[in-house]
């Protein structure tokens, strides 16, 4: 089956360290995304990658990390610099763009719960 | 920058009833449009996507609409179940260098009761 997957569902960390949550896509997409959900928010974007070896920042990187070796993965890791790492996050990927029909897919995600 | 609006909310309707949702959006020079529901816990799953250069787009008993002059769509749900029951997002797309960086709504949840 094709699709993206995110692992774990759930994670539990203490604050002060570091985490990394796991994307993969099998889809042969080009670009991956990873977005930030807070409660009464809309989908923020963090990080994306058009390619491999190359990322980008999104609206909110700060405290965030990204490493693009792969085509098919796109970890991201949330640093003990990042002030408020609760939530809810989401990974995304689309096929190479070739015009206003293309779309992003999105994974399950990953609920991030530091205390 | 791109602002995204949703209304209502939160909207609880019986079931059979036709509904309309609603997304505005600041700047008119889109991409895209795209539609997506999300069940509580999960990721999201596309419905439509309507290009900037469309109408409207259908699919079973969702059609959706743009109108990007006045930056604004809507997304009819016609004779709603319980399972249409979930939090609807809507999302713009500003083309940039390759990448289709998305800028969301804060979502209408929606609740059909049986």
């Amino acid at each position: 089956d094709g699709g993206i997957t995110q692992s774990p569902k759930y994670l539990f960390r203490k604050e002060g360290q570091n985490v990394t949550l796991s994307c993969e896509q099998n889809l042969n997409h080009d670009a991956m995304y990873w977005y930030r959900q807070d409660p009464g928010q809309g989908l923020r974007l963090i990080y994306y990658s058009q390619i491999v070896n190359d990322f980008q920042k999104g609206d909110i990187a700060e405290g965030y990390s990204v490493s693009r070796e792969k085509k098919e993965s796109f970890p991201l890791t949330v640093t003990s610099a990042q002030k408020n790492p609760t939530a809810f996050y989401l990974c995304a990927s689309s096929p190479p763009d070739r015009g206003p029909s293309y779309e992003q897919y999105f994974g399950p995600g990953t609920r991030l719960t530091v205390t | 920058k791109q602002e995204v609006t949703q209304i209502p909310a939160a909207l609880s309707v019986p079931e059979g009833e036709n509904l309309v949702l609603n997304c505005s959006f600041t700047d008119s020079a889109i991409y895209n449009l795209q539609w997506f529901r999300q069940d509580p816990g999960k990721g999201l799953t596309s419905l439509l996507l309507i290009q900037s250069s469309q109408r409207e787009q259908t699919s079973g008993r969702l059609n959706a609409s743009l109108d990007k002059s006045s930056g604004r769509s809507t997304l009819y749900i016609a004779a709603s179940q319980p399972g249409d029951s979930a939090t609807y997002l809507c999302a713009v797309s500003l083309h940039q260098t390759g990448a289709n960086n998305l800028f969301f709504g804060t979502g209408t949840r929606l609740t059909v009761i049986p």
